[in-house]
């Protein structure tokens, strides 16, 4: 299986910073990467596929990059309701795999 | 806009079954594949498998020996079936529609998610 990991696991940050999630892949996945958001209690929303595409109605301060093994998103000003945990996933192979996770909390 | 709406029984016996129906609306489940996503504190998020319109299904091989999905078009809808649950199974189930670019695939919508609890 592909091993997908994330860092930081969790990240403390204010309103209006920006903040970056990394992603790294166990082998090349080329950019079949997304990303995910999840809030407590409600089921993982997509935010960016295909390594960089923004799903359609996500805001624009998402902005995702990178190609084989190594991934970012980044998020260009916080906004109070970003704060979630965030997930990457690869679809490169089956069985897919998922990150475990960044939770992004209020400083 | 698609919507999944899932539901099944939330509270198992160790060797039971677990049967979980996700029902689509707003769109055929004709053309799709359809996944079962589990998240657990332990393992985090895990994918299951995922099964098309025709009945065409691949499995997690971590759970390939006792897991079955299948489809009811005349329904629209996805179903789930995992044999000899364990405590292990206790998680979070998500039913999820899988979008296809090319050769890229994700997962959206997601359904909102049946706590499954294995206990005896």
């Amino acid at each position: 299986d592909i091993q997908m990991t994330q860092s930081p696991s969790s990240l403390s940050a204010s309103e209006g910073d920006r903040v970056t999630i990394t992603c790294r892949a166990s082998q090349n996945i080329g950019s079949s990467l997304n990303w995910y958001q999840q809030k407590p209690g409600q089921a993982p929303k997509l935010l960016i596929y295909v390594a960089s595409t923004l799903e359609s109605g996500v805001p624009s301060r998402f902005s995702g990059s990178g190609s084989v093994t190594d991934f970012t998103l980044t998020i260009s000003s916080l906004q109070r309701e970003d704060f979630a945990t965030y997930f990457c996933q690869q679809s490169a192979r089956t069985p897919h795999t998922f990150g475990r996770g960044t939770k992004l909390e209020i400083k | 806009q698609v919507q999944l709406q899932q539901w099944g029984a939330g509270l198992l016996k160790p060797s039971e079954t677990l049967s979980l129906t996700c029902a689509v609306y707003g769109d055929s489940i004709s053309g799709y594949y359809w996944s079962w996503i589990r998240q657990s504190p332990g393992k985090g998020l895990e994918w299951i498998g995922e099964v098309n319109h025709g009945g065409s299904a691949d499995y997690n091989p971590a759970l390939q020996s006792r897991v079955s999905m299948s489809v009811d078009t005349s329904k629209n809808q996805v179903s789930l079936r995992l044999t000899s649950v364990t405590a292990s199974d206790t998680a979070v189930y998500y039913c999820a529609r899988v979008q296809v670019l090319e050769l890229f695939g994700w997962f959206d919508p997601w359904g909102q998610g049946t706590l499954v609890t294995v206990s005896s």
